[in-house]
């Protein structure tokens, strides 16, 4: 019930193309569902998140869309560029405590 | 400081040894969080901090582990008798109570057991 299940292990898009990570999570009572970005070496970033009182959120080229009834919800990244190359992070948690319950991750290449 | 600070940022030991690992919050914030990744994976919670109480020690492997934050500010977590299988990246993380509710991650401490 604590899992997050994160796919695909690894991605290679080129550039200017469409990212798409996806996320399931089978605990009902997660309420917020980040998207962390991290580099090599350094801490993980928080990218984008939403709460499950909307679908889909929008901010610059990254759009997270949540799908309540599935219990999944993804990252796409449009006009991916090079510098988009990084391991990205599902998480899930209760907003209550915020101990966030983590994907594995997806490796994103994107080639030039 | 700017951000979270974690050091060191590598630390190598030998098995048996005494670690202390340590976190340099963002001024302010009161939640603060031990997170373990290994190589590979996501992270894993270890233990969260409400002030200067462990609100949550759930995650901690065993009892070889221990964490505190005596003024409410900077965290040190504790590892004895380390063994070869806590090699990883520690993270630490902290935020503030209520708001967007974000949390800021340090750049982890590479703890290797040889």
């Amino acid at each position: 019930q604590q899992q997050v299940k994160q796919s695909p292990q690894s991605l290679i898009v080129q550039k200017g193309g469409i990212s798409i990570i996806n996320c399931a999570y089978e605990n009902t009572a997660f309420d917020y569902f980040p998207w962390y970005q991290q580099f090599p070496g350094k801490g993980p970033a928080l990218l984008i998140a939403i709460r499950p009182d909307v679908s889909e959120k929008k901010e610059g080229r990254f759009t997270i869309s949540f799908n309540k009834s599935a219990k999944q919800f993804s990252l796409h990244i449009m006009d991916s560029q090079p510098g988009d190359s990084a391991t990205y992070f599902c998480a899930a948690s209760r907003d209550s405590n915020y101990q966030l319950i983590w994907g594995a991750g997806t490796k994103l290449i994107i080639k030039p | 400081g700017a951000g979270v600070s974690q050091t060191p940022s590598n630390k190598v030991t030998e098995k048996g040894k005494y670690v202390e690992l340590r976190c340099d919050p963002i001024s302010g914030h009161t939640a603060l969080y031990w997170y373990r990744q290994s190589l590979g994976q996501g992270p894993e919670f270890l233990i969260y901090f409400q002030g200067t109480g462990a609100a949550d020690d759930s995650g901690l492997p065993n009892d070889r582990f221990f964490a505190v934050r005596p003024e409410g500010s900077v965290s040190t977590l504790k590892i004895q008798r380390t063994e070869r299988g806590d090699s990883a990246v520690y993270l630490c993380a902290s935020r503030t109570t209520g708001g967007s509710g974000e949390a800021f991650f340090g750049q982890g401490t590479r703890l290797t057991v040889v």
